[in-house]
């Protein structure tokens, strides 16, 4: 298993820009979410995702768009991208059915400067 | 929604000595207790987790606390290394509740000086 994958690693953009930061994970996961770290700050929670259609908003949803087509996939888009947006985004993932307490694997992190 | 507290927010330990982080919650309803490290530029990993019917769970060097009455859990770390410096974080939930946000706590950087 690849676990979660995200792409790019790193992005520079400039201020007002677009983009999609992608997120897949082959686990059969029904829950995955997105969150960003700031320098030295803990992780915030953008949205996330129960399953294939159904999205929410996490804290600090502004700014941030995202939709679940399939299991796997779970893509960001920051829409016109901001200075204040610069940061580490991880996408992470958990099984939710039938379990009780269940581990998040996270993804490797892309790094974001908006300038 | 979740209210998460850690404490401390920074921890400096000698080698040898033992660390513990505290971490307060407000949703009486939390019946999973997990703590994650995250190494310098590394993602956030599972390190150990208990659930709402244990009070303490060790594995190794490592070890979880749990007192529900008083809505708080703990992570104790004996014996420090240099490879336990790191950022650690807990996410008090209701692993039930297949609605259930995760939110971390705001993280405790812990140093093991050599």
């Amino acid at each position: 298993n690849a676990g979660v994958t995200q792409t790019p690693k790193f992005q520079v953009l400039k201020t007002g820009q677009s983009m999609t930061l992608q997120c897949a994970q082959d686990m059969n996961h029904e829950y995955m979410s997105w969150y960003r770290q700031d320098p030295g700050m803990g992780l915030r929670l953008i949205h996330y995702s129960v399953g294939a259609g159904i999205t929410d908003q996490g804290e600090v949803p502004n700014g941030y768009n995202v939709s679940r087509s399939t299991t796997e996939d779970f893509p960001l888009r920051l829409l016109s991208a901001a200075p204040s947006q610069t940061s580490v985004y991880f996408c992470a993932s958990r099984p939710v059915s039938g379990h009780l307490g269940n581990e998040q694997f996270f993804g490797p992190g892309t790094r974001l400067t908006v300038l | 929604g979740e209210n998460v507290e850690q404490h401390p927010s920074t921890l400096s330990v000698q080698e040898g000595d033992s660390a513990v982080i505290k971490c307060t919650y407000s949703d009486s309803a939390s019946n999973y207790f997990p703590w994650y490290k995250q190494e310098l530029g590394k993602r956030p990993q599972l390190i150990i987790d208990i659930r709402s019917n244990v009070g303490e769970k060790k594995d190794q060097r490592i070890a979880v606390t749990l007192n529900k009455t008083a809505k708080h859990f703990s992570l104790h770390i004996t014996e420090t290394q240099p490879e336990d410096s790191a950022v650690y974080f807990c996410a008090p939930n209701r692993a039930t509740d297949s609605w259930g946000k995760l939110q971390f706590g705001a993280g405790t950087q812990v140093v093991v000086t050599p």
